[in-house]
């Protein structure tokens, strides 16, 4: 139980174009979702936490034009980057909450290329 | 936030030992501590929780201790196998913000046979 899906695996976009990223929990309801990004041998950087049928809130220092995410259901949380650049190019991970409010279920990641 | 520290150097170790690596932070102490495990290019797999007021959790070869005086956690991994081999990684519940983890960078294990 509790997996946690991501979609696509891998992308590689042109710079300017926009990209998203889907998170599905599969077999059960996330009220909350939590967005990453990773840099090669660092640490996940919390980039917005994502709640049902609300805005997303975001850390300090990450542009949420830029990082568009919506919540629509209880199962899918979507990640968009608006007009990517190459600095864009990173590790996107997002979590779910699960029925335990101290454990998340992190997706398997999507590798983001931005030529 | 708080500064959370795992040793960088990848932790080397010969198949049937024990692995012990650290966590140490440095403002105040977690609710509660996780430990996840990460292989290359995927996600975190969340391994163990541990609360303030518990002193040590195990989950099979997996155990965690957690000392708030020291403001501390070490894992251990026993009888360690090749398949043990990956990046684990300490997250600390941010204080007053419902469910938010702070991560650690990591520390790499290698188990050789």
């Amino acid at each position: 139980g509790a997996v946690v899906s991501q979609h696509p695996s891998r992308v590689i976009c042109k710079s300017g174009t926009s990209v998203k990223i889907e998170c599905r929990s599969l077999d059960f309801q996330a009220t909350t979702m939590f967005w990453y990004r990773q840099f090669p041998k660092k640490s996940l950087m919390l980039m917005a936490t994502s709640n049902e049928g609300s805005k997303a809130t975001y850390e300090q220092g990450v542009e949420k034009d830029k990082f568009l995410i919506n919540h629509a259901s209880l199962t899918l949380s979507t990640l968009t980057v608006t007009s990517a650049h190459p600095e864009d190019s990173s590790f996107y991970i997002c979590s779910a909450d699960g029925t335990r409010l101290d454990t998340q279920y992190f997706g398997p990641g999507t590798r983001l290329t931005v030529l | 936030s708080q500064k959370i520290e795992q040793n960088s150097e990848a932790l080397n170790i010969q198949e049937g030992k024990t692995a012990t690596l650290t966590c140490n932070y440095t403002n105040y102490s977690p609710a509660y501590l996780q430990w996840y495990r990460q292989d290359p290019g995927r996600g975190p797999v969340f391994l163990l929780l541990i609360r303030e007021n518990e002193k040590e959790k195990r989950k099979e070869r997996l155990k965690v201790t957690f000392d708030t005086t020291l403001k501390q956690s070490l894992f251990h991994i026993t009888a360690s196998q090749p398949a043990d081999s990956a990046t684990y990684l300490c997250a600390l519940d941010i204080a007053d913000s419902w469910g938010k983890l702070q991560f650690g960078a990591g520390t790499q294990v290698v188990v050789t046979p």
